[in-house]
Order: structure tokens, then C-alpha cells, then sequence
């Protein structure tokens, strides 16, 4: 199956952590990569190749996989950070593009 | 500075055709694997399609045979020609670039602002 499956919503205190998972069987071979959305805003790439972050993405998000699933965890969470949060992959072909579902992060 | 500019998002009547364009700036499109994605009102993201360096050029299911993905190098320019259009067609449709020659593998690190494309009747 070339699905990736996101928890619709997370929902965290200022300075806590928040984690968010992906799962599907495509990340046992692919990489997953991350995107932070924002209201009425086109998608910003913050992780990528499961664990790498691209340079000017603040060091509180990082990235970990275990088998099928992958985690965005974001440390010391601030209000900036309430977003939608996808997860991205290549297709079963190696040819296509899956996006997971997307999880929506709300601040307390 | 790098960035992608769509246009081309409009009403259009279900069974219609319009054409959406994507301008590069500051790269060049035909040296990178470009993209199109839409996103439904209160929806997440979906991949549409993609056109790698090569041409080649792979779509998802659901516009396989009504969407057309290309480019054209002398304009720097992405398009997709979007024929016999449905109400489920409605969406903002972003362009962007994957990465891969910059070091992000298949992580799309560009994106344009989208264009929205209304069908309706």
C-alpha cells in the first residue's frame, strides 16, 4: 500500500513536546520527508530523509523512523508552531508521490 | 530570489478546460523534477502530478487521462492542462521543485503561492 496515515490532530501545551507519527509501509524502504502549513499559506519543507532538517528550520523540530512509521517531534512547542503537519513519500512505483493526510497541531 | 509564481486559476464550468501556468525564477525548471499539487477547501494535500528532467511525466489515478503535465524550457515555465473538468476538481494547485540536485532527495523545497481553480456550474 502506498498510503500514509497521520492522527487527524495533536494537541500540546506552550513548551511541551509535541510528536507526531506517519505510518505506512512504504517507509520500511522510502524516505519520508515533513511540511509545516500554516492558514492560507503554501506548505514549508521543515524535514527531510526521515532525520535531516534544511538549514533555517529552528533546531526544537527533528525527526526519527522505526520500521513503517516516522515521528515529527517539536520541542519546547510555541504558538508559532500551531500548524498542519504532512508527511510525504514516494509512491509503491517509486514514481508517484503520497502525502499523508495531515495532522493539525493546536496550542493550548 | 528562487521562487515559482502560478496563474491560470479560474471558474470554470464542470467538462471545461483551463490551463494553469508556473514560472520559475531564479532556476532552471528542465534541470529539476517539478511538481503539481492540490489542496480541496478544508482538505489536505494531494499530489496531482510530475514531470522529471528526462520528461517523463507520471499522474495520479484520479486525472490520469484529463490532466497534462509540461513545460516549456525557453519560457522557464511549468504548466498543466486540465481537460474535462469535475466539481471534485476544486482545489488551490501549487507548483514546486523537488529538491534532489540541492541535497533533499524527494522533498519538494520550493513552492509557489497556488492558484485556485473553481468548477462549477
Amino acid at each position: 500500500s502506498s498510503e500514509l496515515t497521520q492522527p487527524p490532530s495533536v494537541s500540546v501545551s506552550p513548551g511541551q513536546t509535541a510528536r507526531i507519527t506517519c505510518f505506512g509501509d512504504a517507509l520500511a524502504k522510502q524516505y519520508a520527508y515533513w511540511y509545516q502549513q500554516k492558514p492560507g499559506q503554501a506548505p514549508v519543507f521543515i524535514m527531510y530523509k526521515d532525520t535531516e532538517r534544511p538549514s533555517g528550520i529552528s533546531e526544537r523540530f527533528s525527526g526519527s523512523s522505526s520500521g513503517t512509521t516516522v515521528t515529527l517531534t517539536i520541542s519546547g512547542v510555541e504558538a508559532e508552531d500551531e500548524a498542519d503537519y504532512y508527511c510525504q513519500s514516494s509512491g509503491s512505483s517509486g514514481f508517484s508521490v503520497v502525502f499523508g493526510g495531515g495532522t493539525k497541531l493546536t496550542v493550548l | 530570489e528562487v521562487q515559482l509564481v502560478e496563474s491560470g486559476g479560474d471558474l470554470v464550468q464542470p467538462g471545461g478546460s483551463l490551463r494553469l501556468s508556473c514560472a520559475a525564477f531564479e532556476f532552471t525548471v528542465s534541470d529539476n523534477d517539478m511538481t503539481w499539487v492540490r489542496q480541496a477547501p478544508g482538505k489536505g494535500l494531494e499530489w496531482v502530478s510530475i514531470i522529471h528532467t528526462g520528461g517523463y511525466t507520471y499522474y495520479a489515478d484520479s486525472v490520469k487521462g484529463r490532466f497534462t503535465i509540461s513545460r516549456d524550457d525557453s519560457k522557464n515555465t511549468l504548466y498543466l492542462q486540465m481537460n474535462t473538468l469535475r466539481t471534485e476538481d476544486t482545489a488551490v494547485y501549487y507548483c514546486a521543485r523537488k529538491g534532489y540536485s540541492y541535497g533533499y532527495e524527494d522533498a519538494f523545497d520550493i513552492w509557489g503561492q497556488g492558484t485556485m481553480v473553481t468548477v462549477s456550474s
